[in-house]
C-alpha cells in the first residue's frame, strides 16, 4: 500500500473550473513534490517543498498553483486550465537527511488523472 | 547538465528467465544516486532499487540487482526469474549532488515498456 495517498484519484474539469488536488503523507518526509507525466512520457518535476517552503517551480505557469499547509499535507490549486493541462500529476515526498549508503528514495502516491475539457 | 538514457523502449521476456533493462546517465558531478522505479498500469511509482556514485558493491534488492559500471556510465537493472506482475513501465532516475542532503531533484529517462509472457 502506498504511503502518499492522493485525492482525488480521477478530475475531469472544465476549463473555467477551479479545482484543488491534495497529497498528504505521515512518513514524517520534509520534501514534497508535484510531478506531471503526460502518457507515454517520463514525470517532469513542477514543484518542490522542503520544510515546507517553496524550493524549486520548474516554470510552471500560474494557472497551476502549489501549497504546502503543514509538513503532512501538500496541495496543488488548478484555475483556468487548457485541454494539453490533461495529465497524470504524481505528488511525492522524501526525507531530506540521511546517511551514507541508504537509500534515499521519493514515495511516489497513485497520482491523480486530471483530464481537462 | 545531467540526463538520464533509457534506449529500449519496449522489451519482452519469457516467465521465469532473466530480463536486463539499459539505463546510461551523463554528469559532472562526483556524487550522484541512481534509481530504478517501476510504474503499473494503475500509475503508482514504487521504488525498487538504489545505488550510490560511491558505493563500492553493485545493489541488490531480491529479485533486483543494478550493474552499476561507473566508467562506462551505465547503471542497468536486472531482473531475475520474471514474474507476469512485472511487466510494467521501468523507469530509471538519477540525482546530482547526493551528500548534500536535502530534496532529491529526480531526472527520468524515457522509460522501458517490459512485457513478462507465460
Amino acid at each position: 500500500d502506498t504511503e502518499v495517498t492522493q485525492t482525488p484519484k480521477h478530475l475531469v474539469m472544465g476549463m473555467t473550473n477551479k479545482k484543488s488536488l491534495k497529497c498528504e503523507q505521515h512518513m514524517g518526509h520534509r520534501a514534497m513534490y508535484w510531478y506531471k507525466q503526460k502518457a507515454k512520457k517520463p514525470p517532469e518535476l513542477m514543484f518542490v517543498y522542503s520544510y515546507e517552503k517553496l524550493s524549486i517551480n520548474e516554470s510552471v505557469p500560474s494557472r497551476f498553483s502549489p501549497e504546502c499547509p503543514n509538513s503532512s499535507l501538500l496541495n496543488l490549486h488548478l484555475h483556468a486550465l487548457q485541454p494539453e493541462d490533461s495529465a497524470l500529476y504524481l505528488c511525492a515526498s522524501s526525507q531530506v537527511s540521511f546517511g551514507r549508503g541508504e537509500a534515499p528514495e521519493a514515495f511516489f502516491g497513485q497520482g491523480t488523472r486530471l483530464t481537462v475539457v | 547538465a545531467q540526463k538520464i538514457t533509457q534506449t529500449q523502449p519496449g522489451m519482452f521476456v519469457q516467465e521465469k528467465e532473466a530480463v536486463t533493462l539499459d539505463c546510461t546517465y551523463d554528469t559532472s558531478d562526483q556524487s550522484y544516486g541512481l534509481f530504478w522505479y517501476k510504474q503499473p498500469s494503475s500509475g503508482e511509482m514504487i521504488f525498487l532499487i538504489y545505488q550510490g556514485s560511491y558505493d563500492e558493491q553493485n545493489a541488490t534488492e531480491g529479485r533486483y540487482s543494478l550493474n552499476f559500471q561507473k566508467a562506462r556510465k551505465s547503471a542497468n537493472l536486472v531482473i531475475s526469474a520474471s514474474q507476469l506482475g512485472d511487466s510494467a513501465m521501468y523507469f530509471c532516475a538519477m540525482r546530482e549532488g547526493m551528500f548534500s542532503g536535502g530534496y532529491n531533484k529526480l531526472i527520468f529517462g524515457a522509460g522501458t515498456r517490459l512485457a513478462v509472457h507465460p
